[in-house]
């Protein structure tokens, strides 16, 4: 299985919704990674775990928050977005967090902020 | 400024023919590059990678080639399909950055 699965492919939400983001692997990877992708731009780190730690947060504003329980699974919960935060949400994995290893990603979750 | 930049950010080609899609890098540390291709509404794809100690690397239809020198990278992609229309990224390893470094995007469009 070398899948990043990300559940859902699609999520429309208001300014005053709580929403989660769901990424699964089942590769063994030990570093899981959430980005935000623009329309035509490259993906944008957000956060990095490593070994269900957090170890980068690039000043995500707070209303976004991740989550790690476990090896395989990695949760970004969301809560009091703006219509500004609409991207594509991609998470990904590497087996390490060492920059000479390439990263599999999923396909995505296309947000929309009403 | 310091970035991994492509200089074309649209490219149309003929179905059959050759592309090569360039990418500039500026950090002459980075010792890792990698090309990904994004079909529209699905996460990049990895085609493939090439480390600082080769110049060259094949895959299936896809060559990248690293130029050290002129700190440059192209892919090749042989006999161009419509199903390699997408957009395609080049990253790095940035010295200083924890992750890989994505550059700008080039959108490859095949006509049949």
């Amino acid at each position: 299985d070398t899948e990043v699965t990300q559940t859902p492919k699609h999520l429309v939400m208001g300014m005053t919704n709580k929403k989660s983001l769901k990424c699964e692997q089942h590769m063994g990877h030990r570093a899981m990674y959430w980005y935000k992708q623009k329309a035509k731009k490259p993906p944008e780190l957000m956060f990095v775990y490593s070994y269900e730690k957090l170890s980068i947060n690039e000043s995500v504003p707070s209303r976004f928050s991740p989550e790690c329980p476990n090896s395989s699974l990695l949760n970004l919960h969301l809560h009091a977005l703006q219509p500004e935060d609409s991207a594509l949400y991609l998470c990904a994995s590497s087996q390490w967090t060492a920059t000479n290893e390439k990263l599999f990603f999923g396909s995505g979750t296309q947000l929309s902020v009403l | 400024g310091e970035s991994v930049g492509l200089h074309l950010p649209t490219l149309s080609v003929q179905e059959g023919d050759n592309s090569i899609i360039n990418c500039a890098y500026s950090n002459s540390a980075s010792d890792y590059f990698i090309w990904y291709k994004q079909e529209s509404g699905k996460g990049p794809q990895f085609i493939i990678d090439i480390r600082s100690n080769m110049d060259k690397r094949q895959g299936q239809r896809v060559t990248v080639l690293l130029n050290k020198t002129v700190k440059h990278l192209s892919l090749q992609i042989a006999a161009t399909q419509p199903g390699d229309s997408a957009v395609y990224f080049c990253a790095e390893n940035k010295a200083g950055y924890s992750t890989l470094t994505f550059g700008k995007g080039t959108m490859l469009l095949v006509s049949p």
